[in-house]
């Protein structure tokens, strides 16, 4: 079965701070990718997903997010974080199926 | 458009009681999930519907958990003879759903339930 790990998991950095959060998940055969993100007190939303073409991934609010299939990485990348940015970030992994495995969320504080 | 919603937002209730959580899908979307989110457990899946096919329920934790779909939208989950341990947020999701392993579907996920037994 397949899983996925993100190995940070709390984080916290100050505004205009770069911020990389690793996911890397075992399944050899081919993926489906995504990253979602929880504001305090909001529900689930769809950052950016990867299915196939340029490994390079952008999503919403400046995010971006690169697959290396070689590592089995899918890790998310902003330049410049903003307070606004503090959430739970989740990466998920589709493989055989249609069910999302997750991986165990990084809490991210953006300090003003 | 409406997104996924679910009801109630929150549950308490008694050990050892029955409960039913409600889900109703996307407008238009096939495909329906039901996930479990713990402290200790993080993001399960629990079942998947898809059309009239028969459910997808191999994230079932036990037979105490079960889940229906009526008329292709929405679905009720419920639990019986609750246990503490199932207290946690239970999400649902739903997808426009196309057939295939390699489904290039998006999951939306609801506000979720969050249940909690004493």
């Amino acid at each position: 079965a397949q899983s996925v790990s993100q190995h940070n998991h709390h984080v916290i950095l100050s505004e205009a701070a770069s911020l990389e959060l690793g996911c890397n998940y075992s399944y050899g055969g081919t993926v489906n990718l995504f990253w979602y993100v929880q504001y305090p007190g909001q529900h689930l939303q769809l950052l950016l997903k990867y299915f196939s073409g340029d490994p390079l991934v952008k999503g919403i609010k400046g995010f971006e997010a690169e697959f290396i299939k070689s590592k089995f990485s899918f890790n998310l990348r902003k330049p410049s974080v903003q307070w606004s940015d503090t959430a739970e970030y989740f990466c998920a992994v589709k493989a055989a199926g249609n069910k999302l495995t997750f991986g165990g969320g990084t809490r991210v504080l953006v300090k003003p | 458009g409406a997104g996924v919603s679910q009801s109630p937002s929150n549950k308490v209730t008694e050990k050892g009681k029955d409960v039913e959580l409600r889900c109703d899908p996307i407008s238009g979307h096939t495909a329906l999930y039901w996930y479990r989110q713990s402290l200790g457990q993080g993001l399960e899946f629990l079942i998947y519907f898809q059309g009239n096919s028969a459910p997808d329920k191999s994230g079932l934790p036990s037979d105490r958990f079960s889940a229906e779909r009526t008329g292709g939208s929405v679905s009720t989950l419920t639990i019986q003879r609750t246990q503490q341990e199932d207290s946690a947020v239970y999400l649902c999701a739903s997808s426009p759903g196309t057939s295939g392993a390699r489904s290039t579907d998006t999951q939306y996920f609801g506000p979720g339930t969050r249940l909690t037994v004493l």
